[in-house]
């Protein structure tokens, strides 16, 4: 079965600093994914997704590929108090990309 | 525009119960889904639909059921409910050729006692 993992944190970063959040996949055939931001007592909503390799940015957030490694990682530059929030990694369940499967989520803390 | 909408927010159950969540959504997606969150614990996939019709088991599907006959809609059977049940209930939706995207609801807080 495939699996996702993340650091649960809580990852603390002061206001302005960049936040590093770290997922491993174990399907070395895993060809999407996609990170998820969820607020306390909401539901997940999508920030990115990257399919290739290498980097992908948006805005203040920068997705990273690595698929040898089998390691996606995302970047939050100039962090915002509004920031905190669980971020969810996932990945497409099957090559037919109908479903995702979802890590744990690590918590960020950004103060002011 | 509604998007995902699911009812009841909030339900208690005694044990040995059932009851069925309610899922509907208004953007015409294929994919429906149906996941579960366990306090500090990521999203864990029970059941997913690609069309009405047509559902198939996700990671941890005992204790559920469901249907797609329409679709909008796509509930979530629970039989003989279970404290290990005890959870939140999100359904979402995508767009038909990739799950690139999931639009939630606002999901479902479901209490076995």
């Amino acid at each position: 079965q495939k699996e996702v993992e993340q650091n649960s944190g809580p990852l603390s970063v002061p206001e302005g600093a960049i936040a590093s959040l770290n997922c491993t996949y174990s399907d070395r055939g895993s060809q999407s994914f996609f990170w998820y931001r969820q607020y306390s007592g909401k539901s997940p909503e999508l920030i990115m997704f990257i399919y290739s390799n290498g980097d992908k940015e948006d805005g203040r957030f920068t997705a990273q590929l690595n698929k040898a490694s089998q390691y996606v990682s995302l970047l939050i530059r100039d962090s915002q108090p509004s920031d905190s929030a669980t971020y969810l990694c996932a990945v497409n369940m099957n090559q037919a990309g109908t479903a995702l499967i979802f890590g744990k989520g690590t918590t960020l803390s950004v103060s002011s | 525009n509604a998007g995902v909408t699911q009812t009841p927010k909030f339900r208690i159950l005694k044990i040995g119960q059932s009851m069925t969540l309610q899922c509907a959504q208004d953007m015409n997606h294929n994919y429906m889904y149906w996941y579960r969150q366990d306090p500090g614990m990521g999203l864990k996939l029970i059941y997913y639909s690609v069309g009405a019709g047509i559902t198939d088991k996700g990671e941890v599907p005992n204790g559920y059921n469901v249907s797609r006959s329409t679709t909008e809609d796509f509930p979530l059977r629970l039989e003989l409910a279970a404290p290990s049940q005890t959870s939140v209930y999100f359904c979402a939706s995508g767009e038909a050729r990739l799950a690139r995207e999931l639009f939630f609801g606002e999901g479902s807080r479901l209490t076995v006692l």
